[in-house]
């Protein structure tokens, strides 16, 4: 059974840093671009990245609001996934879910298994 | 950045209705369209992909249609599982973008 776990998020002050993880079962984790996004509370989802396989270089792409900010990274050792945040502001409190990317018919991109999510929460 | 517009923003339905949610983009997409269902407090799931396709598991109910910059979610026969929030997103172009949601609520 794929699942995906988020953990590490919680309460932090603005301008600090923070590093939740992401740890895959269940499916070859090296196998698959990974991709993250967040949901502020009451709100819709937002795409924050993705980090590619490493066949692919395990090449990143980010959001405009988080570029320079935020690094995704992996372990395909571990079979866990990173997204470090650091310089963090208010309005990126949100719950962040990790998912499993993967190419279907068309080469259309779908994200066929999400994580449960974890708040992480920007405040003084 | 491609925007997704979703309509209706809320609607009121009842078990056995069915109900039909559009998604326009802001340019055209081809079939790069999926859609995802949400329950309060729940992570995303994947419903349809390439705008048609059920997706393993998903109840036979659920169809997608539409290709270019209109798609179309209709729901048969609406279950009590299924009043929840659902959401389009494009995978044409990153950065990927959502439609705002629909909440499906209990008449």
């Amino acid at each position: 059974e794929v699942q995906l776990v988020e953990s590490g998020g919680g309460l932090v002050k603005p301008g600090r840093s923070l590093r939740i993880s992401c740890t895959a079962s269940g499916f070859n984790f090296g196998d698959y671009d990974m991709t993250w996004f967040r949901q502020a509370p009451g709100k819709g989802l937002e795409w924050v990245g993705f980090i590619r396989r490493k066949v692919y270089g395990e090449t990143t792409e980010y959001a405009a609001s988080v570029k320079g900010r935020f690094i995704i990274s992996r372990d395909d050792s571990t079979s866990i996934a990173y997204l470090e945040m650091n310089g963090l502001k208010t309005e990126d409190t949100a719950v962040y879910y990790c998912t499993r990317e993967r190419v279907a018919i068309f080469g259309v991109i779908i994200m066929d298994y999400w994580g449960q999510g974890t708040l992480v929460t920007v405040s003084s | 950045d491609i925007q997704m517009t979703q309509s209706p923003s809320s609607l009121s339905a009842s078990v056995g209705d069915r109900v039909t949610i559009t998604c326009r983009a802001s340019q055209s997409i081809s079939v790069y369209l999926n859609w995802y269902q949400q329950s309060p407090g729940k992570a995303p799931k994947l419903l349809i992909y390439a705008a048609s396709y059920l997706q393993s598991g998903v109840p036979s109910r659920f169809s997608g249609s539409g290709s270019g910059a209109d798609f179309t979610l209709t729901i048969n026969s609406l279950q009590p599982d299924d009043f929840a929030s659902y959401f389009c997103q494009q995978s044409y172009s990153t950065p990927w973008t959502f439609g705002q949601g629909t909440k499906v609520e209990i008449k």
